[in-house]
């Protein structure tokens, strides 16, 4: 069964550390996303991957890095953690034509 | 803003109800994605409908699709509590992207 495993599930961060949430895939999807959602909001697209090696900026990059080592991994990383940065973050993979897959979330909390 | 709709809004309705949800979006798609969501789970597609379908139906559920006024609806019928959730609509920038923009979604409780 096509799954996407989000580590950690949750996590508490300091304000200015560095933050690395990853995402893994056994679907072999070609694409991945990575969202966040705010309470009582819907998703926003921050970075995107098509390919290994490759990523694209999504709608709210700032802040934000992505990492895509192989197919079946992609990393989201926060250099230098911000309060604003508290909210929920879901990967999701794709298949061509297909809608997108997402992970179960990971709950980020900056202090 | 992408949406017509600027703020989450709540529906509550006894089981057995029919509901209607409704969505308008500002920029061009070709697909409206429909996804609920659980609490504390991620969204799960429900129902996607394209631009050349008017209409999209999945068991209890109904989609639908008006280009012209940019709008999508999301209809269940008979509802049941299991129906209790969060539900978006998206739409897909660009052509086969995958890339989505959810509106702020309607929260529906559904009381036995």
């Amino acid at each position: 069964e096509a799954a996407v495993t989000q580590s950690p599930r949750s996590k508490v961060a300091v304000t200015g550390g560095k933050v690395t949430l990853s995402c893994h895939q056994t679907n072999n999807h070609d694409y991945m996303y990575w969202y966040r959602q705010d309470t009582g909001h819907g998703l926003r697209l921050i970075h995107y991957s098509y390919v290994a090696d490759s990523t694209e900026k999504g709608d709210i990059p700032d802040g934000y890095k992505a990492s895509r080592p192989s197919q079946e991994n992609f990393s989201l990383i926060l250099e230098l953690a911000s309060l604003s940065q508290t909210a929920v973050y879901f990967c999701a993979t794709r298949d061509n034509n297909q809608a997108p897959l997402f992970g179960e979330g990971t709950r980020l909390s900056v202090l | 803003s992408q949406w017509g709709e600027e703020n989450l809004q709540a529906l509550s309705i006894q089981e057995g109800e029919d509901v209607t949800m409704n969505c308008s979006y500002k920029t061009y798609t070709t697909v409206v994605h429909w996804y609920r969501q659980d609490s504390g789970r991620g969204p799960a597609l429900i129902i996607l409908i394209r631009s050349n379908e008017r209409e999209k139906r999945s068991g209890r559920l109904r989609a639908t699709l008006d280009t012209s006024s940019q709008s999508s609806s999301l209809s269940i019928t008979a509802a049941q509590c299991e129906d209790t959730a969060v539900y978006f609509c998206a739409t897909e920038t660009g052509a086969n992207t995958g890339k989505l923009t959810f509106g702020h979604g309607t929260i529906l409780r559904v009381h036995p």
